[in-house]
């Protein structure tokens, strides 16, 4: 089964600095998709960036890029020139193409708190 | 506007009450999911729908129960509540075959079950 995995429960930074979140995961499949989610305190669940497994260059929103090591099975976000409103939860999520049960279903890491201090 | 509407936001109910969570996309979006989200333990699937009266279990399905008699709607009923299932829910919807938009999310509903 693929899990993933986020091992940094908090994290902080001061404003415009760079701050990187972890997100490791695992699976045998070679097609899938990852994603970071963004939960603000309002509950919402906003897609922030997202990457597919067969490309090589990593993603990037603006301000927020993922470094995706295939091998390492690691996809960290980098938020750069962080602001107030960048506080929130962060989601790591995986699925995949492979058929069975595991198509298209959304597993979750356990999250990552990130304050933003003035 | 393209959401997935969920109601109530916030409910509290007794042990053993049945209750029924709403859940609408507008986006003719094939395949909806439902998930709970607990502290350190971020979000896990309860039941997915892949369309019409295709319903099957996620990973936490026990208690639950889910229908789909119409595209756009998937409610989740809880026959009898009880204290482990208090938690964030959240219902979702995305487009069949195209894994990589991700899926649209409801706003949640904060269920306390005492």
């Amino acid at each position: 089964a693929q899990t993933v995995t986020q091992s940094q429960p908090e994290m902080s930074v001061q404003e415009a600095e760079t701050v990187t979140l972890s997100c490791t995961y695992d699976t045998s499949e070679s097609d899938y998709y990852l994603f970071w989610y963004k939960q603000p305190p309002s509950r919402q669940m906003i897609l922030v960036i997202r990457q597919e497994a067969y490309k090589q260059q990593n993603a990037t929103e603006n301000r927020f890029s993922v470094n995706f090591q295939k091998a390492a099975k690691s996809f960290s976000l980098k938020i750069s020139d962080s602001q107030l409103g960048d506080a929130a939860m962060y989601f790591c999520a995986y699925t995949t193409n492979a058929g069975g049960t595991s198509y298209g279903k959304l597993t979750f890491g356990q999250g990552t708190i990130l304050t933003v201090h003035p | 506007e393209a959401q997935v509407t969920q109601n109530p936001r916030y409910l509290i109910t007794v042990t053993g009450k049945k209750l029924t969570v709403t859940c609408s996309q507008n986006m003719n979006h094939e395949y909806m999911s439902w998930y709970r989200q607990d502290p350190g333990l971020g979000l896990r699937q309860i039941y997915y729908s892949m369309n019409v009266e295709v319903t099957d279990k996620g990973d936490v399905p026990e208690g639950y129960k889910v229908s789909r008699k119409e595209k756009r709607n998937f409610p989740l009923i809880l026959e009898s509540p009880s204290p482990n299932q208090t938690s964030l829910y959240f219902c979702a919807s995305r487009p069949g075959g195209v894994l990589l938009r991700g899926y649209t999310f409801g706003s949640g509903t904060r269920l306390t079950v005492v």
